[in-house]
């Protein structure tokens, strides 16, 4: 089945850029949505935003000026890249698959989406 | 951005007990309503997808249920290992949105 692996550096310097990569394996790129999601020590999920392997894209508005994800095809990965990080930046950076799950019913072709395959995780620590 | 709001955010209950979470949203999302749960230190599981679908795997003692802003998580006979955090997210639009979190403890 398919699965995914985050990796990147795990200790940044304030005013760094973040750079993530997730690799897909056991599946192809070329199909779904491949989302980035995080979650703060102790706190709950924020979802950063997701890349469809033909490129298009979506940010979260909160994070949109220091966002930038991107797929490479070719090695079946998508990456995230955040700069001008903070403290508050401080979290562990998931990776999904944003699936599309079920036919919405009477509506052929549309469907329900979730994120149905989830990386492990990969802390991130913003400190100087 | 659409609001998700749970509630309540903890909840203490015993093995065998039968425990409802509510999530509601800031505005119509349809069916368009996600249950995820997450164990300490480890990523979140799909468990229901549009409201009140069980994805695979999952056992039937979780369902879901409800439609528009109001939605429910149910579960009919807690085991030892649903213990843990549960998350509700929309995915009618974007940016998606999650939840709180609402914190399932043993009493």
């Amino acid at each position: 089945q398919v699965q995914l692996q985050e990796s990147g550096p795990g200790l940044l310097r304030p005013s760094e850029t973040l750079s993530l990569s997730c690799t897909v394996s056991g599946g192809s790129i070329s199909s779904h949505y491949w989302s980035w999601i995080r979650q703060p020590p102790g706190k709950g999920l924020e979802w950063i935003g997701y890349i469809y392997y033909t490129g298009s894209i979506s940010y979260n508005p909160s994070l949109k000026s220091r966002v930038t994800i991107s797929v490479d095809t070719s090695k079946n990965q998508f990456s995230l890249k955040l700069s001008s990080l903070t403290a508050a930046d401080t979290a562990v950076y998931y990776c999904g698959r944003e699936g599309n799950i079920a036919e919405r019913p009477g509506q052929a072709g549309y469907y329900y989406y979730a994120l149905d395959v989830w990386g492990q995780g990969t802390t991130v620590t913003v400190s100087s | 951005d659409i609001q998700m709001t749970q509630s309540p955010s903890s909840l203490s209950a015993s093995v065998g007990d039968r425990v409802t979470i509510t999530c509601r949203a800031s505005r119509g999302i349809s069916s368009f309503l996600n249950w995820y749960q997450q164990k300490p230190g480890k990523a979140p599981n799909l468990l229901i997808y549009a409201a009140a679908n069980l994805q695979n795997g999952v056992p039937s003692r979780f369902s879901g249920s409800g439609s528009g802003t109001d939605f429910t998580l149910t579960i009919s006979s807690l085991q030892p290992e649903d213990f843990a955090t549960y998350y509700c997210q929309q995915s009618y639009n974007t940016p998606r949105t999650f939840g709180q979190g609402t914190k399932l403890e043993i009493k």
